[in-house]
């Protein structure tokens, strides 16, 4: 099928850090992407990672990809309030965007 | 990153009315999509708007229920129509933007919140 799969809750205290998985299906994917949905609002593109690669940092954020498991994960370091949203990874199948459920990061102070 | 913008950003609306959504981009884009995302669910995609032909449609999406617009390549519009509860979501239009090493990813617009009564 073409699910790609997320917890859906994570809850972490402020300063902590989150680590928010996921599993796609499709081993051909280019690129992967990481979204962050803030409450009523539009969906913002986070980071991506090329498939060549097996970890991307950019500030606060760490991205790893496992191609063998298609797995990825996005890390969060010293969270805060602010991050509190619901985070959607995407994989980029046939030139279409296919998302997972979401997972709703909750930052308690 | 272009810039995207949405007409209504909310909307309440009786059911069998019809609604059209417009999307405003500040740049010319070659490919601009559809999504719903329907209550504390993900995104799943309507169609893509083709500038000069008919947009492509998924599965279990068709013309006659979300009719679209792509006058040109900063443009389009999305109607939903003859409306039912069912039809509550928030509707997004996005484009493609090119990122390195041949890729491309899409942009979001705020979105467009719909509850029909």
């Amino acid at each position: 099928g073409e699910d790609v799969e997320q917890s859906l809750f994570l809850s972490v205290r402020e300063g902590d850090s989150s680590v928010i998985n996921c599993t796609y299906t499709d081993s051909s994917s280019t690129y992967l992407y990481w979204y962050k949905q803030e409450p009523g609002a539009g969906l913002q593109l986070l980071t991506y990672i090329f498939s060549n690669m097996d970890m991307k940092q950019d500030q606060r954020l760490t991205v790893l990809l496992n191609k063998k498991d298609k797995h990825l994960s996005l890390r969060i370091a010293d969270t805060q309030t602010g991050d509190s949203a619901i985070y959607f990874c995407a994989e980029a199948q046939g030139g279409k965007l296919i998302f997972g459920q979401g997972t709703e990061l909750s930052v308690k102070p | 990153s272009a810039v995207i913008s949405q007409k209504p950003s909310r909307d309440i609306c009786q059911r069998g009315t019809s609604l059209t959504i417009q999307c405003q981009v500040d740049s010319q884009v070659t490919m601009m999509f559809w999504y719903r995302q329907q209550p504390g669910q993900s995104l799943t995609l309507i169609a893509t708007a083709n500038q000069g032909s008919e947009a492509t449609y998924e599965s279990g999406f068709v013309i006659d229920k979300f009719p679209i617009s792509r006058p040109n390549l900063t443009f389009s519009t999305l109607t939903v129509s003859n409306m039912s509860p069912e039809d509550s979501s928030i509707y997004l239009c996005s484009v493609t933007d090119p990122l390195g090493q041949g890729g491309e990813t899409q942009y979001f617009g705020p979105g467009t919140r719909l509850l029909v009564l």
